[in-house]
């Protein structure tokens, strides 16, 4: 099984909104709707942000939401805070195993 | 709130064993979840390495399934890994997590611990 794919880094100015994708394969993210989405800032335990592919849990701003189509799964954050500078990655269940994303640092400028 | 704690040596020497321990506050360790290992490598992906039911269950990532070894000690509420044979490329940040059982979820997370794998 081969890992997932985003891009090493993403940038939005205070208020804008930027997405970040996470690109699988027809054998996890095509066919699990086992999708989360972490933030995770250095030292730091990651938090959970999103989780089968829309859902939020209580806490997280409404900022943040995910969405899935086809085989990519994509996380937006609307109105980019400076406290949302950190890393992002995403992970699936897809049966006998887990994968997760490299990452993607998200810098406020 | 639930926390993980990882806690362990930060450097092992290369064919040594690695271990590592997950202590767990604000939930039981005989909880209905899972408990699980993952690790970021320099420059790579996270990587799922495995995780364990209170029961004594275990299921590891096929790529290190010959060398891992997971456990519960239900006393301290915390929960271990073991990697022998370690080499350089073991060298990671080592996260403990928590898996919901009913949809698979790793809600809950420690701050991770960084294992260097030197002479």
């Amino acid at each position: 099984q081969s890992a997932l794919t985003q891009p090493p880094s993403a940038s939005a100015s205070r208020g804008q909104s930027v997405t970040i994708t996470c690109t699988g394969s027809i054998r996890d993210i095509g066919v699990y709707n086992y999708i989360s989405w972490y933030q995770h800032h250095p030292g730091k335990a990651p938090q959970l942000l999103i989780y089968e592919v829309t859902e939020r849990p209580s806490g997280v701003p409404n900022r943040f939401s995910g969405s899935k189509s086809g085989t990519t799964a994509s996380l937006t954050v609307s109105g980019v805070q400076p406290e949302d500078e950190a890393e992002y990655f995403c992970g699936v269940y897809a049966g006998d195993y887990k994968l997760f994303g490299g990452g993607t640092k998200l810098t406020v400028l | 709130q639930v926390r993980l704690q990882e806690s362990g040596p930060g450097l092992v020497e290369p064919s040594g064993t690695l271990s590592l321990t997950c202590a767990v506050s604000g939930d039981s360790i005989t909880s209905d979840n899972w408990w699980a290992w993952v690790r970021q490598t320099p420059g790579e992906n996270l990587e799922w390495i495995g995780e364990v039911y209170h029961s004594g269950r275990v299921i590891y990532s096929p790529s290190l399934k010959s060398r891992v070894t997971m456990s519960i000690d239900k006393a301290k509420n915390q929960f271990s890994l073991t990697l022998p044979s370690v080499t350089a490329a073991d060298t990671a940040l080592y996260f403990c997590a928590r898996i919901r059982t009913y949809d698979y979820l790793m809600d809950y997370w420690g701050q991770g611990t960084l294992v260097t794998v030197s002479p």
